[in-house]
Formats: C-alpha cells, structure tokens, sequence
C-alpha cells in the first residue's frame, strides 16, 4: 500500500527566509503531484514532476524529485505572505493519487 | 476558473434528507474523482470513474452513491448521513493517460444536523 508522508506538518516562517517541505512515499513511483490550498478554496495544482531529477520552478517555489530516494522537495526562496496555504504532495502508484498531510504554511512579517 | 465546476457550493442537510452533489468539467478529460476532505483526515479519495465506468470504491458506505452518465458528468448522491459525513467534497478530473494531473473542483462544503 502506497504511503505519503509530508514534513513538516505545520510551517511558520519569516518573510524573506528559505524553507524546505519534505515528501517521502513507500512505493516505487515516477510520478509526483505538488498542490496548493488556500483556506477554504480547493486544491490549485502547481507542480507535475514525471521523472527521476526533475526539477520545476515557479516564482519562489521550487519542486524536485528523486526517485530513488522516493523523496520529493518543495524548496520556498524569500518567501512573501502570499506563499501563506497548505501544500499537499501526491503520488500516483497502482491507484489514482494517494496524498500527504499537507503542510500548513505561515508566513509572517 | 479551473473548468471543473460543483455545485451546490455549500449544502446543509438533515440525517433523513436525500441530497446529490453535481459534478461537471470542461476540460475533456475521462476520468473523474470523488474526494471527502475533513479536518480529521488527510484527502480521502472516494470514488474513481474511467471512461464512465466506476474502477474504484475505496470502501465507501453506501449512504454515498456515484453516478457518472457521460465523461463530463459526475454526481454524488447522499442518503441517510451522519454528522461525521460533514466535510468538503471535491471533484476532480484528469486526463485517463499521462501526466494522469487532476484539476479539482471548488468543492461543496457540507454540513449534516
């Protein structure tokens, strides 16, 4: 059974600072999902990463993946009040999406 | 405007009511996706349509019954809830090949007395 697993699960971090969310999963899997949640809203898809080494950027964030590690990164640079939301990984196994926790995010002044 | 599109968008309903969600997306994908998010849980996924045939039922109780009549169209039809059912119901739909990325819908927020 595929297992999905985000840390942190809760982020609170200054304006301008870097940070780190981590997304491991149990499975052999080479395709990686990054979503964004706002409060009340549904899930904004951000990232699609689809093999080993990928590397997407958007803005201040960027999303890596290795596969070997079954280990994806969600790296945040400077980040602004805007980047405040829940970021949730998911992994496509033998079945449609299994998702992580999420990460709540906080960003402040 | 995500092209996938629910309503209603907030739903309120007693344990003895019989209520459906729609489901409706406008992007031409061929698989669609019931999903239960509660603060509880992770996203549960709850039902999978491909190609208008139901591919999985993660062992929902019946009080939740799908239908899907064509590839744009998924409902979700609720029966007898309990209040631990109250949660936000998303739909999504993807593409039945690669890259399989799902776009969801607003989601229907619900509440059962």
């Amino acid at each position: 059974e595929l297992k999905v697993e985000q840390n942190p699960l809760f982020l609170s971090m200054q304006e301008g600072k870097n940070y780190t969310i981590y997304c491991n999963y149990s499975t052999t899997s080479d395709r990686l999902y990054w979503y964004r949640q706002d409060p009340g809203k549904s899930l904004e898809s951000l990232f699609v990463l689809l093999s080993n080494g990928a590397v997407k950027q958007e803005g201040r964030l960027m999303a890596s993946l290795d596969t070997k590690a079954r280990l994806s990164t969600l790296h945040i640079t400077a980040a602004v009040h805007d980047l405040s939301a829940t970021y949730f990984c998911a992994v496509r196994g033998d079945t449609p999406l299994v998702f992580g926790k999420g990460t709540r995010l906080s960003v402040i002044a | 405007e995500t092209g996938v599109t629910q309503t209603p968008r907030h739903l309120v309903m007693g344990m003895t009511n019989k209520k459906s969600l729609k489901c409706e997306q406008h992007l031409g994908h061929n698989a669609m996706y019931w999903y239960k998010q509660s603060a509880k849980k992770p996203l549960e996924l709850m039902f999978v349509y491909s190609l208008e045939e139901r591919v999985e039922n993660n062992s929902v109780p019946s009080r939740f019954s799908p239908e899907c009549p064509n590839s744009s169209h998924l409902f979700l039809h609720l029966h007898t809830l309990q209040p631990e059912d109250s949660a936000l119901y998303l739909c999504a739909s993807s593409q039945e090949r690669p890259p399989h990325e799902q776009f969801f819908g607003p989601g229907t927020r619900l509440t059962v007395l």
